[in-house]
């Protein structure tokens, strides 16, 4: 099955700076890369996500990037703020017929700085 | 908000007990999804029900059954529970339809099991 790494486990940056949240997938099947923001006690929340045809998708001060061929995606933020303060999960899905199977990241905790 | 609906927000239940959790999909949605996230991990793939029928499951004993209505509404049971089954339970719902790229799912703000 899918398996999906995410690296890495914790974040810090001060505010302003940028980070990248980095995935890599197993399975070359894998067609839509969904990303997460999870505040504490919240359900997760879709921030962006890319599709296997795009190479890249920028809303605003988020950014996903996508490379097939190392099976690797990333997520970059821009301009921190305090309020980006969460765990993201990254997730890698299976469409086959009716069937969509969602495989998730192990998740970053991301922590900007004042 | 997502349109997706979870009930009970929260419930505490024994060891050996079973567990009834409902999710109401995002009106137009046809798909449901039921993931396990334990503390400070991510959520697991339980099952997904399309057309009232399960066509997916992730690693999960049978004691983890499901159901979808014509509503495309969905309950997720937990027979004989176990202090490992503690956790946040999460619905998603989406639309899916034949072959081609994924389809957004939408997650529900989750039952919270505590199991003693």
């Amino acid at each position: 099955g899918e398996n999906v790494e995410q690296h890495p486990s914790t974040l810090s940056v001060q505010e302003g700076d940028s980070a990248v949240i980095k995935c890599t997938y197993s399975d070359s099947a894998s067609n839509y890369f969904p990303w997460y923001k999870q505040e504490l006690g919240k359900r997760p929340q879709l921030i962006i996500d890319i599709r296997s045809n795009v190479g890249e998708k920028k809303d605003q001060r988020i950014a996903v990037t996508l490379n097939k061929t190392a099976k690797h995606f990333s997520l970059h933020i821009t301009e921190t703020q305090p309020e980006d303060s969460a765990v993201y999960f990254c997730a890698a899905s299976i469409v086959s017929g009716g069937y969509q199977k969602v495989t998730f990241g192990t998740g970053t905790k991301l922590q900007v700085i004042p | 908000e997502t349109g997706v609906t979870q009930s009970p927000t929260h419930l505490i239940k024994t060891r050996g007990q079973q567990v009834t959790l409902r999710c109401s999909s995002q009106s137009g949605h046809n798909t449901v999804s039921w993931y396990q996230q334990a503390l400070g991990q991510g959520p697991q793939f339980i099952f997904q029900y399309y057309r009232e029928e399960e066509n997916g499951r992730g690693n999960f004993p049978p004691r983890f059954s499901g159901l979808q209505f014509p509503n495309y509404s969905s309950e997720l049971n937990v027979n004989a529970l176990e202090l490992d089954d503690s956790a946040l339970y999460l619905c998603a719902s989406s639309l899916v339809g034949g072959t081609g790229s994924g389809n957004t799912i939408y997650f529900g703000e989750g039952s919270w099991l505590t199991v003693v």
